[in-house]
């Protein structure tokens, strides 16, 4: 049974415009969650994350939203960039357990110029 | 970018035999483990460590085993790979919190791509 949740395997999106990513988690025990980017042939990068005490968290051209009550969060790529397509992965995390993070199927990002 | 080094990148085998994936990282970082991607499946845990000679079993541990003499080497085997364990395989640290705990960022390794034939 999957536990985090991306509806979306691929999205297309015009360069300059804003991409929304979406992720929704079932374990209400989750309580940080991450955003992770990745290109072929490499190891997936840590983009963004945010702790379940917060709604939302920004860093430059990066914004993740999450709504608790919903077990949703989204990520705001604005403006979108050709140097954004890639595979995003949203993940979650019981931080009181060391077992890794729980990982969604994925989402394919592509810019079109 | 965090010193992790998986060795092989790429390896072909043949259902049947043993492999041995090796993960060496160069941080010292307590926390190592090791995932599984797969179209559809996104990455799932195979196993972790959370120290030396201490490891636990992940989400789709059967088929591999692992081991972990040294703080910095974690390595997985398949005992008699199959074709359904052909993937890319990642492996991933963490470093410790000093308030206890860990990080939950992890940080990866580039991958080694597995065919079994």
């Amino acid at each position: 049974d999957q536990q985090v949740k991306q509806n979306s395997p691929s999205l297309s999106v015009q360069e300059g415009r804003i991409s929304i990513l979406n992720c929704d988690y079932t374990n209400s025990m989750f309580d940080y969650f991450l955003w992770y980017k990745k290109y072929p042939a490499e190891g997936p990068t840590f983009l963004i994350s945010i702790s379940s005490i917060k709604d939302k968290n920004e860093d430059g051209r990066f914004t993740v939203f999450l709504n608790k009550s919903a077990k949703h969060l989204s990520l705001h790529i604005v403006p979108s960039q050709p140097g954004d397509s890639a595979v995003y992965f949203c993940a979650a995390s019981d931080s009181r357990g060391a077992d890794g993070l729980t990982f969604g199927k994925g989402t394919h990002l592509i810019i079109q110029p | 970018d965090a010193g992790i080094t998986q060795s092989p990148r790429h390896k072909v085998t043949e259902t049947g035999t043993p492999v041995t994936l090796r993960c060496h990282q160069t941080e010292n970082h307590r926390y190592m483990y090791w995932y599984r991607q797969d179209p559809g499946h996104g990455l799932r845990l195979i196993h972790y460590s959370y120290g030396v000679k201490d490891t636990d079993k992940g989400e789709v541990s059967d088929g591999y085993s692992v081991s972990r003499s040294k703080t910095e080497d974690f390595l997985l085997t398949l005992e008699s790979a199959t074709s359904s364990q052909t993937s890319v395989y990642f492996c991933a640290i963490s470093e410790s919190l000093s308030r206890g705990g860990v990080n939950e960022k992890l940080f990866f390794g580039s991958g080694t791509q597995l065919s079994v034939l």
